[in-house]
């Protein structure tokens, strides 16, 4: 298994562009989310997904959009990117929502906004 | 609402000291409990959870225990390594009254000296 599988790991945007951060997961998870990492503020949830067609809004939705067709992909769409989206983005997956489960990280995207 | 704080960083330590990173929690529940551990340029990956009062977690000589009386799981090791040096966040799940959905502390830097 390939577990969490991100991409790109690095990238560039300018003020205004749109770009997708894509995730994937090959463990049949049902639970799927994405932080942002900021320096002194921890991990912040954007969006999560308890399964194919359910999204819902985490701490800090706004400037993101995230959709779930399949049990595996679950990307994070920024429409127009600004520098307050500087960041490292991180998904997530767990087998189902469950207290006790672990969640299963990917290396992340390090992503920069000029 | 569920939170979790983490003691500030940087911790500095020498190889083969003793490691306490200490973390308290509020939360409505009965939470679970995690330590994860994030090395550089990775994602986090989890090190050990309790999901009871009184457990204890372990993993890699890593110790946290369970504590409702005081609601705090401290992160412990007899002695540490240069490769532990790493980001440690403490996290919680809550369900039914919280959320199953995890709230991480700020994290707290571990640095190891040769």
């Amino acid at each position: 298994n390939a577990g969490v599988t991100q991409t790109p790991k690095f990238q560039v945007l300018k003020t205004g562009q749109s770009m997708t951060l894509q995730c994937a997961q090959d463990m049949n998870h049902e639970y799927m989310s994405w932080y942002r990492q900021d320096p002194g503020m921890g991990l912040r949830l954007i969006h999560y997904s308890v399964g194919a067609g359910i999204t819902d809004q985490g701490e800090v939705p706004n400037g993101y959009n995230v959709s779930r067709s399949t049990t595996e992909d679950f990307p994070l769409r920024l429409l127009s990117a600004a520098p307050s989206q500087t960041s490292v983005y991180f998904c997530a997956s767990s087998p189902d929502e469950r207290s006790y489960n672990e969640q299963f990280f990917g290396p992340g995207t390090r992503l920069t906004v000029l | 609402g569920d939170s979790v704080t983490q003691m500030e960083g940087p911790v500095t330590l020498s190889e083969e000291a003793f490691l306490t990173i200490n973390c308290t929690y509020t939360a409505t529940g009965y939470p679970s409990l995690f330590w994860y551990v994030q090395y550089p340029g990775e994602g986090l990956q989890l090190l050990l959870k309790a999901t009871k009062a009184d457990d204890k977690g372990s993993n890699k000589g890593f110790e946290a225990t369970y504590r409702k009386e005081t609601t705090s799981f401290h992160l412990e090791k007899g002695s540490v390594q240069v490769s532990d040096s790493a980001v440690y966040f403490c996290a919680l799940s809550d369900p039914p009254g919280g959320s199953y959905i995890p709230t991480f502390g700020r994290g707290t830097s571990l640095i190891v000296h040769p």
